[in-house]
């Protein structure tokens, strides 16, 4: 059965410090992959989308994520966290074209 | 509207009480999608729709669980008979993807509607 996994619950990152976030994928064909963000009240906003081609793609609010395919991974990464960082991060994979399935998030802190 | 909106954003209901959740996507999408989240999860998919017709509904729960979109833009999410299990964020999405799987299309969420089933 196609999953995701986010071993990670909660992070805690110091301000400028550099992050990585894990994602794990179980999905025997090709993979559309996706990193979402949760801020408190918001409605999720994507951050970077992997379909094909090459496996380092860049997104907004300067994460990227790198995609292994003999690791079924996804990590997403940012080299210096803000504290305007500090949200929810969801890695998804679609299958069948449409349904989403979504890990279980990891909670971002960021500390002064 | 700019975004996607959801209504209400909080509903409190007693057990054994029906409730119906609205979306109303963003102007001209096609696709829209209802999610399900738990608290400490990750949102979890209920239903699917390209315009106006149900084209997936396997994670639905049960049958007290239905979904429409009559006209293929505002959709109603019933949940009928309503437990307390049943309480959660129930967020919708909407997107232009029309089923290509070489150019999926983001998908964009709303706020989601709170409900707690007391």
């Amino acid at each position: 059965a196609q999953s995701v996994t986010q071993p990670d619950i909660h992070i805690t990152v110091s301000e400028g410090a550099s992050l990585e976030l894990r994602c794990n994928y179980s999905y025997g064909a090709t993979p559309y992959l996706f990193w979402y963000v949760q801020s408190p009240g918001q409605g999720l906003q994507l951050l970077l989308k992997y379909f094909s081609g090459d496996t380092l793609v860049q997104g907004i609010k300067g994460f990227e994520a790198e995609f292994k395919r003999s690791q079924s991974s996804f990590n997403l990464r940012k080299p210096s966290v803000h504290w305007s960082d500090a949200a929810e991060y969801f890695c998804a994979v679609v299958v069948g074209g449409f349904k989403t399935i979504f890990g279980a998030g990891t909670r971002l802190f960021v500390k002064a | 509207g700019a975004g996607v909106s959801q209504s209400p954003r909080y509903k409190v209901t007693k057990r054994g009480q029906d409730v119906a959740l609205r979306c109303d996507p963003i102007s001209g999408h096609v696709s829209l999608y209802w999610y399900r989240q738990a608290l400490g999860q990750g949102p979890e998919f209920l239903t699917y729709f390209n315009y106006e017709a149900q084209q997936d509904k396997s994670g639905l729960p049960n049958d007290r669980f239905s979904a429409e979109r009559p006209e293929g833009s505002i959709s109603t999410l019933t949940i009928q008979r309503t437990e307390q299990r049943d309480s959660a964020m129930y967020r919708c999405a909407s997107s232009s993807y029309r089923g290509s799987l070489i150019s999926y299309n983001e998908q964009f969420f709303g706020p989601g509607t709170r409900l707690t089933v007391l």
